[in-house]
Formats: C-alpha cells, structure tokens, sequence
C-alpha cells in the first residue's frame, strides 16, 4: 500500500530565513509527488510536482523541492521564507501505472504546519 | 478557467439525519476524487470516480456513504444516517487524465454533526 510520512507537525522559522519541510513516501513502482498548500476555510492549493527528468522542480510563490529516490524523498524547500507562507501543506504520491489510461490513487501525508515570524 | 465548485459551504445537521454534497468538476476532467478531511488531519481518500466508473472506494463506509458521478461530470456524496464522527471537511477534486496531472480542489464543505 502507498503511504506518505511528513514526520513534522510544525516548522518555525524566522522571515527571511530558509525553510524546509520534509516528506518521505512509499510505493510500488515509480512515484509522481505533489506539494499542496491550504490556508484556512479553504481547500488544497497545488504548489509543484514531480513526474520524471531533473530531480529539483520549481513551483509556485517561489517554492521548490527536491526529488531523491534512494531516500524515497521528496523535502519542500524556499530560500527565504516569508509570513505570508505560514499554512498548512501536504505532502501527496501516486504510483505511476503507464498506458492505463486510467489516474491511479492519490494519497496524501498529515500535513506540517509552517509558522513563519519576524 | 473554472475551478471545481462546491455546495453547500457549510452544513449542520444532527445525528442520524441524511446530508449530500455536490461537486462539480473542472470542465473535461475525467477524474473526480471525494476526500474527507478531519481537523488536524490529512485527506483521506473516500472515492476516485474515471467518468463515470469507480476507480477506488477502498475507504467508503459503505453503509451510510454513498456517491454518484451520472454523465461523468458532477457528482453527489450522500451520508445516510450520520454520526458525530461524520464532521469533518469533505473536499472534492478533479483531474484530467494526463499521467502525472495534479489535481485540483474545492473550497470543501464543512459538515458538522451535532
């Protein structure tokens, strides 16, 4: 079964500074990987994905992370962080099932909460 | 481009009383996945509908969930009776069918049950 850890319930970090927020997956086969990102009331918002080629993708509001297969990891990364990150963001993996057809299961981790300061 | 639409927003009933939410998905994505979101939790999964088809229900409590995509394109979730544990966020995604496609959500409807 496919499973997602983000071992963290809370990062603190001071603005400006940079951040990191880790998640580790399980699955069969190769993985896709999504960052979301939620503010309160409200629903997932998608930050960046991971699908194949370089292992370092780029995303939205300056976010990136990086993809390492022999760690099974794939850690939310921002050079300076800003207050206004400060939410909640998950972590989400599908297997890959090529010529299917058909989107395989999306499963998400239990979200780490970033809380940015001046 | 519209998003996924929700409604309602938000939903207090008592328990042992029925409730259904409805999602409309982004217009030609064949992929609709029901979540169900707990405080302090992450998604869970409850349904992933491909058209019209169930891809996976693994996590549906089937004797009082639920749901329906007819056509393909919107979909109802139904909870028949309900329970305390029921009050959660129930979040509604759409994908196309592209591999790799991230999915995008609903603002969610929060129910609670009192």
């Amino acid at each position: 079964a496919q499973s997602v850890a983000q071992p963290e319930d809370q990062v603190n970090v001071a603005e400006g500074n940079p951040l990191t927020v880790k998640c580790t997956y399980s699955v069969s086969g190769n993985p896709y990987l999504f960052w979301y990102v939620q503010y309160p009331n409200r629903g997932l918002q998608f930050l960046l994905k991971y699908i194949t080629g370089d292992n370092l993708v780029k995303g939205s509001y300056g976010f990136e992370a990086e993809f390492n297969k022999s760690q099974t990891s794939f850690h939310l990364k921002k050079p300076s962080a800003l207050v206004s990150d400060s939410a909640l963001y998950f972590c989400a993996v599908r297997p890959t099932f090529e010529n299917t057809g058909t989107a395989s299961k999306l499963t998400f981790g239990t979200g780490t909460r970033l809380q940015v300061t001046l | 481009e519209a998003g996924v639409a929700q409604s309602p927003r938000y939903k207090i009933i008592e328990k042992r009383q029925s409730v259904a939410f409805w999602c409309n998905p982004i217009s030609g994505h064949a992929t609709l996945y029901w979540y169900q979101q707990i405080l302090g939790q992450g998604p869970k999964l409850l349904i992933q509908f491909q058209n019209n088809g169930v891809v996976d229900d693994s996590q549906l409590p089937k004797d009082r969930f639920s749901a329906e995509r007819l056509k393909g394109v919107d979909s109802t979730l139904k909870i028949q009776p309900a329970k305390l544990e029921d009050s959660a966020v129930y979040l509604c995604a759409s994908s196309s069918h592209r591999p790799g496609a991230e999915a995008f959500f609903g603002q969610g409807t929060r129910l609670t049950v009192v």
